[in-house]
């Protein structure tokens, strides 16, 4: 199985201000006959279910606001959110979709400070 | 526009099997390329994917549960069904589905889920 741990567990971060998530899988996630990341983002606010922000590792979902932002490749991927906003208070999650299963991260919960 | 809702039993007694429904709106899993997944996640921790279903009737399972799961499909009814035998207490979760997609022979990431149904499992 593919092992993805992501750093921080949490972070707090001032409104207006950058925060960054780090994802990291046990192999490399990269198909190398598309050359594309089998990398999600989603966003978990409390009480709702998760919800897709970025796929291809640094591809945004329709209607992701554009300080969403993924990057990475290989085994080391990184969810940069820029300006935070009130609203961006929520759990990270990044998950593989490379081979099954589907692991997920453990989380990044993130507060504003 | 694409819809998903869980449903099943709230309480469940420990040996028992769980049923779960993940009835499906706004698309069908007779469309090629079509996936309805499940993933899970006990109050206050991680994500948890468990299995995995396409139009073609392709099924994927996680190692660590297979043995107890089975996915089905009912195309009529439009609908997925998850089932898990001998419950535990550990089980207790809230239980979601999602829609994926294949595409060129390659598998996508989850792209709309359901709200979640909970279950505890207690006796």
């Amino acid at each position: 199985d593919i092992v993805m741990t992501q750093s921080p567990d949490s972070l707090a971060v001032s409104l207006g201000e950058t925060a960054t998530i780090n994802c990291k899988s046990s192999q490399s996630i990269l198909y190398s006959s598309n050359n594309e990341n089998y990398l999600a983002w989603y966003q978990q606010k409390p009480g709702q279910p998760p919800q897709l922000l970025i796929y291809w590792a640094s591809t945004r979902e329709s209607g992701v606001p554009d300080r969403f932002s993924g990057s990475g490749s290989g085994t080391d991927f990184t969810l940069t959110i820029s300006g935070l906003q009130a609203e961006d208070v929520a759990v990270y999650y990044c998950q593989q979709y490379y081979t099954t299963p589907y692991n997920f991260g453990q989380g990044t919960k993130l507060e504003i400070k | 526009q694409i819809t998903l809702k869980e449903s099943g039993p709230t309480l469940v007694k420990p040996t028992q099997t769980l049923t779960l429904t993940c009835t499906l709106s706004g698309f069908s899993l007779s469309t090629s390329g079509v996936g309805v997944g499940w993933i899970r996640q006990p109050p206050g921790k991680a994500l948890e994917w468990l299995a995995l279903i396409y139009w073609d009737n392709d099924k994927r399972y996680s190692p660590s549960l297979q043995s107890r799961l089975t996915i089905t499909k009912d195309t009529s009814k439009n609908q997925v069904v998850l089932t898990m035998t001998n419950m535990d207490p550990v089980d207790t979760a809230t239980y979601y589905c999602a829609h994926t997609f294949r595409s060129g022979g390659s598998v996508n990431y989850m792209d709309v889920w359901g709200k979640g149904t909970t279950v505890a499992v207690t006796s």
